[in-house]
């Protein structure tokens, strides 16, 4: 069974930092890897799919890069702000199970004004 | 949004009653997803569908029951529905050209 763990748990940061999460997985065949954000009681938003034969995604000030030999995935947020504030969530494909997603317990990640 | 609703959005119910929730999408979306997201937990795969009356069990399926009759439409069933199956509810679609996945806004229901 495919292990998605996220690290840290909670991170706390003060507004313009640059910072990183981190989410390894067990089983280095996966098809692809998404990154997701949920606000509280909200809903998930995808940020960043990854594919298995690439080595990072960019979009706006978050950078996803993948290191499927590791079994690691890091994603990269520029300049935080106060509404980066969210739980972020990694997610692995493995390609089967019609292409389910293992999700990891999430970064719960507040960024102080 | 990939055009993805839920309902109810919000449900009570009592122990050993029969509960349906529905997903609803507008895009022909082959691959569908019921997650179940519980604290200490995350996100867990209840059951999938990839077409119109196929349908897959995932890690958590013991107590549900799916059907996929149109394309559009993926209906989770919890026939006896207990208090373990208090959760916040998510169902999801495969994007066939970008392969990402989409998820709707959610249901939450409470079996007290």
């Amino acid at each position: 069974k495919q292990e998605v763990t996220q690290i840290p748990a909670a991170l706390s940061v003060p507004e313009g930092e640059n910072l990183v999460l981190n989410c390894s997985f067990t089983d280095s065949a996966i098809y692809n890897l998404q990154w997701f954000r949920q606000d509280p009681g909200k809903g998930l938003t995808s940020l960043l799919l990854i594919q298995s034969s690439q080595r990072e995604q960019t979009s706006g000030r978050l950078n996803a890069s993948l290191d499927k030999s590791s079994g690691r995935s890091t994603l990269y947020i520029a300049a935080s702000q106060p509404g980066d504030s969210a739980t972020y969530l990694c997610a692995v494909d493995k390609g089967n199970s019609g292409y389910a997603l293992n999700f990891g317990k999430g970064t719960s990640l507040l960024v102080t004004p | 949004d990939a055009g993805i609703t839920q309902s109810p959005r919000h449900k009570v119910t009592e122990t050993g009653t029969p509960v349906t929730l529905r997903c609803h999408q507008t895009e022909n979306h082959r691959y569908m997803y019921w997650y179940r997201q519980d604290p200490g937990h995350g996100l867990r795969l209840i059951h999938y569908s990839y077409g119109v009356k196929d349908t897959d069990k995932g890690e958590v399926s013991d107590g549900y029951s799916v059907s996929r009759s149109k394309t559009e439409d993926f209906l989770l069933t919890l026939e006896s529905a207990t208090s373990s199956q208090t959760s916040v509810y998510f169902c999801a679609i495969r994007d066939r050209d970008g392969n990402e996945q989409y998820f709707g806004p959610g249901t939450r229901l409470t079996v007290t």
